[in-house]
């Protein structure tokens, strides 16, 4: 089973470029997510989603956006990239609410804005 | 506003002792707790959960305490193993799907 899977591992991006993360589940899972985690911090909510069609955005929603066409696709966009966004991003996909001992994580995406 | 507290960044302990994390909350509206470990270059992985409706929740050399009244929660490790070593993040959710998480504890245990 391949899980989560996020694309790319590695990503430098000049100021101002834009760029998609990707992620993908094999699970079948309603609920999606995408956490950053900045260095000495815990993982921050940035954008989730609880089936296809809806979105919504979580606690550091500001520079990004979210599309969920399909239950098993959820990517994030990165408008104009500003040092700020430099940090490791996770995509998640739980099956149900108030499961959070069955939210699966993606390996990570490392960023850095220069 | 950081609801979710762990005020020890790193933790270091001999093999075959016990580590003993903890977390603090903010936010007494939280009802369900967990803890994740992870290891360089992966993803966070579930390794123990409370409800909140318990004190106590033991899983083979895991356990989890939870005091509700003085807002905070521990984990034990014991004993202490090589393979433990990596950072613990404690998280907790409201009766939703979206966990607020700690900052991570980074665990090394000591041969």
């Amino acid at each position: 089973n391949a899980g989560v899977t996020q694309t790319p591992k590695f990503r430098i991006l000049k100021i101002g470029q834009s760029m998609t993360l990707q992620c993908a589940q094999d699970m079948n899972h309603n609920y999606m997510y995408w956490y950053r985690q900045d260095p000495g911090m815990g993982l921050k909510l940035i954008y989730y989603s609880v089936g296809a069609g809806i979105t919504d955005k979580g606690e550091v929603p500001n520079g990004y956006n979210v599309s969920r066409s399909t239950t098993e696709d959820f990517p994030l966009r990165l408008e104009l990239a500003a040092p700020s966004q430099t940090s490791v991003y996770f995509c998640a996909s739980s099956y149900s609410r108030h499961s959070g001992n069955t939210i699966y994580f993606g390996e990570g995406s490392w960023l850095t804005v220069v | 506003d950081q609801q979710v507290k762990q005020n020890s960044p790193s933790l270091s302990v001999q093999e075959g002792r016990i580590s003993i994390l903890n977390c603090d909350y903010t936010n007494s509206m939280f009802d369900y707790f967990l803890w994740y470990k992870k290891y360089p270059a992966e993803g966070p992985t579930f390794l123990i959960s409370i409800s909140s409706i318990k004190d106590k929740n033991e899983d083979g050399r895991f356990t989890v305490f939870l005091n509700k009244s003085a807002k905070h929660l521990s984990l034990h490790i014991v004993p202490s193993q090589p393979g433990d070593s990596a950072v613990y993040f404690c998280a907790a959710s409201d009766n939703d799907y979206k966990l607020s998480f700690g900052a991570g504890t980074t665990v090394t245990v000591r041969a």
